[in-house]
């Protein structure tokens, strides 16, 4: 089975300030016949569903503010959050597969 | 744009079937090109896919799940379904519907939208 690995569980920052969220996949996420990695990224706000932010690791759903971008390839991706704003404070998970991260809680410093 | 809404019983007896239906609106089912799922949370917990199916009928399930789960699909009302047989508390949780986008079942794929989700208790 695949593991997705978040880092870190929980993280505080400063408003205005970047936040970075790691995921590792214990398997390549790369779809070799259109070389795409199908890692994507979720937000989750208390209370409601989450919400796609992210495919293709770093294809940002239309909507989506600037300011949240992805990379990575492979095994190792990551989310960031240029300059965080007050209603950035969510849950975001990481997903490849059938398989989501644990989830990093992020919080204002 | 595609809307997603959950319904069915809050409440569950342990060893019974949990039965719970997504009605899609702004999108048809039966126009393809995407598959139907349920995905539950545990109460504070992370995500898990239970599973989804195609408006052809073909299903896939999370293998943790699959002896107790049958996803259908009714494309004349819109909706999909979900039965979680022989429940117990463990199968308390937050049961979201979603669209799945995939080019590879079970791999790679994604979810949006998703429905606000229904809290299903297992309790006698």
């Amino acid at each position: 089975d695949i593991v997705m690995t978040q880092s870190p569980d929980s993280l505080a920052v400063s408003l205005g300030e970047r936040a970075t969220i790691n995921c590792k996949s214990s398997q390549s996420v790369l779809y070799s016949s259109n070389n795409k990695n199908y890692l994507a990224w979720y937000q989750q706000k208390p209370g409601q569903p989450p919400k796609l932010l992210i495919y293709w690791a770093s294809t940002r759903e239309s909507g989506v503010p600037d300011r949240f971008s992805g990379s990575g390839s492979g095994t190792d991706f990551t989310l960031t959050i240029s300059s965080l704003q007050a209603e950035d404070v969510a849950v975001y998970y990481c997903h490849y597969g059938y398989t989501f991260g644990q989830g990093t809680k992020l919080e204002i410093k | 744009q595609v809307q997603l809404q959950e319904s069915g019983p809050g409440l569950v007896k342990p060893s019974q079937t949990l039965s719970l239906t997504c009605t899609v609106s702004g999108g048809s089912i039966s126009s393809g090109g995407y598959y139907w799922s349920w995905i539950r949370q545990h109460p504070g917990k992370g995500l898990e896919w239970i599973g989804y199916i195609y408006y052809s009928g073909s299903t896939y399930y999370n293998p943790s799940l699959k002896s107790r789960v049958t996803i259908s699909v009714d494309t004349s009302k819109n909706q999909f379904s979900l039965k979680l047989s022989s429940v117990t508390a463990a199968d308390t949780a937050v049961y979201y519907c979603a669209r799945a986008i995939v080019v590879v079942p079970a791999a790679h794929n994604w979810f949006d939208p998703w429905g606000q989700g229904t809290l299903v208790t297992v309790s006698s």
